[in-house]
């Protein structure tokens, strides 16, 4: 089965820390994605990438930024973090172009800012 | 914009009442629709969707889903809930079309409680 690994569950940093979420997928899936989940809003998309070195923005890209220079790994970075980007984050994947893939999931990285 | 409606957001049944959850979305054209599911402790998986054809679809444990275009509405059911069903499910959007394409629109989530 598809495996998408987010490297930390908790995280805890301080505002205008930098910050890194990574984030690996071992089944050479094309395409890979950040979401953010908060309660009440669901899932919303920060960032997906469809290629090595490719990247476009989601619907709240604002604030953070991400990396792909390898296909099985894709980062998320919060140039400077703050207590509004306190969420759980989540990585997923995608195997081909198809607009009807299904989703493959981390499971989460929980990320507090204080 | 395109957005996904959930109708509550939280539900709590008996065992073995019969479930259905509401979704209804914005967008007007061609869809792909999902239904996703996250058991405490554990990743978002999917349950179900649909692309084409039959618009009555099967996933698993037991649970399917309706799409109705006129109504613009894919609403998911089961017929008999068990214990293990506790959990958030959320309804998905893929409009199909370019990179939007990649783009899967979520609702807010319902969470299932379901008293043994």
């Amino acid at each position: 089965d598809v495996k998408v690994t987010q490297s930390s569950r908790y995280l805890v940093k301080r505002t205008g820390e930098k910050v890194f979420l990574e984030c690996v997928q071992d089944m050479d899936h094309e395409n890979m994605f950040w979401y953010r989940q908060d309660p009440g809003l669901g899932l919303r998309l920060i960032y997906f990438s469809y290629d090595v070195k490719m990247k476009e923005k989601g619907d709240i890209p604002e604030g953070y930024s991400v990396s792909r220079e390898k296909k099985e790994r894709f980062s998320l970075i919060l140039e400077s973090a703050s207590t509004n980007q306190t969420s759980m984050y989540l990585c997923a994947s995608t195997m081909g172009r198809g607009t009807n893939e299904k989703l493959f999931f981390g499971s989460g990285t929980q990320l507090s800012v204080l | 914009a395109q957005s996904v409606s959930q109708h509550n957001h939280h539900v709590i049944l008996s065992e073995a009442a019969s479930l259905e959850l509401g979704c209804n979305y914005s967008y007007g054209g061609t869809v792909n629709l999902f239904w996703y599911v996250q058991y405490p402790g554990q990743h978002l998986q999917l349950l179900l969707k649909y692309f084409s054809g039959d618009p009555l679809v099967k996933g698993i444990k037991g649970f399917e889903a309706e799409f109705i275009k006129s109504k613009f509405s894919f609403n998911l059911r089961k017929p008999s809930v068990q214990w293990s069903d506790t959990a958030e499910y959320f309804c998905a959007v893929n409009p199909g079309r370019g990179t939007g394409g990649f783009k899967t629109i979520f609702g807010a989530g319902t969470r299932l409680f379901v008293k043994a």
